[in-house]
């Protein structure tokens, strides 16, 4: 149990272009999900904070009409790059918990996905 | 959010015990522990978690002292294809608004030789 998926794994785009990062819960539903960025040789970064059917929380920094997200469901959400330039191109990972828990999951735990790789040309 | 601090890096050959200590002097009460383990161009991935005492699951043991300020992971017997970053977190599962905000630091690169 406990499967977060990404699609698509890698995308390459042009300046200037938007680009869509889908984050699924495959096994269990997600009321809270986390959208990160990672930059070569670095740690995560939260970036922000999504849960279902209501706004997201930016950390401090984050553009939020740069990055969209959107958590419509139990099991959905997406990042959207908004006129992506090269600066933000990285690795874009989400992760997932479920605070009422259930048979497979725990509480309080994040499960991840596999990460995006974003190239902006 | 309680900051956390690990060993930058270390190495280890494959059949040894390794023990990967993280200081997290401010940890709150609702705080839980959590260990994580990332490959390069991959998510992390849960290795285990614990609140107080010792845990321990099929692929590591956590050991929490009762003053909580510090947490020591160790991975027995390892091989080549443990040698990952893992990252230690403390974060309050009842925070506000749901889900639990984790604070990355800066992990440890941990490098298993033959």
């Amino acid at each position: 149990g406990a499967v977060v998926s990404q699609h698509p794994s890698r995308v390459i785009c042009k300046s200037g272009t938007s680009v869509k990062i889908e984050c699924r819960s495959l096994d269990f539903q997600a009321t809270t999900m986390f959208w990160y960025r990672q930059f070569p040789k670095q740690s995560l970064m939260l970036m922000a904070t999504s849960n279902e059917g209501s706004k997201a929380t930016y950390e401090q920094g984050v553009e939020k009409d740069k990055f969209l997200i959107n958590h419509a469901s139990l099991t959905l959400s997406t990042l959207t790059v908004t006129s992506a330039h090269p600066e933000d191109s990285s690795f874009y990972i989400c992760s997932a918990s479920n605070l009422g828990g259930g048979l497979t999951i725990s509480t309080d735990t994040q499960y991840f996905g596999p990460g995006t790789r974003l190239t902006v040309l | 959010l309680a900051k956390t601090t690990q060993p930058i890096s270390m190495d280890s050959y494959e059949g040894q015990e390794v023990n990967i200590t993280c200081s997290h002097n401010n940890i709150a009460t609702n705080d839980y522990i959590t260990w994580y383990q990332q490959f390069p161009s991959q998510g992390p991935r849960f290795i285990i978690q614990g609140y107080k005492t010792k845990v321990t699951n099929e692929v590591a043991s956590l050991f929490i002292p009762a003053d909580r300020k510090s947490s020591t992971l160790s991975l027995p017997r390892v091989s080549l294809s443990d040698t990952a970053v893992y990252y230690c977190l403390v974060g309050d599962p009842l925070l506000t608004g749901g889900g639990n905000k984790l604070t990355f630091g800066t992990g440890t690169q941990l490098k298993v030789e033959l």
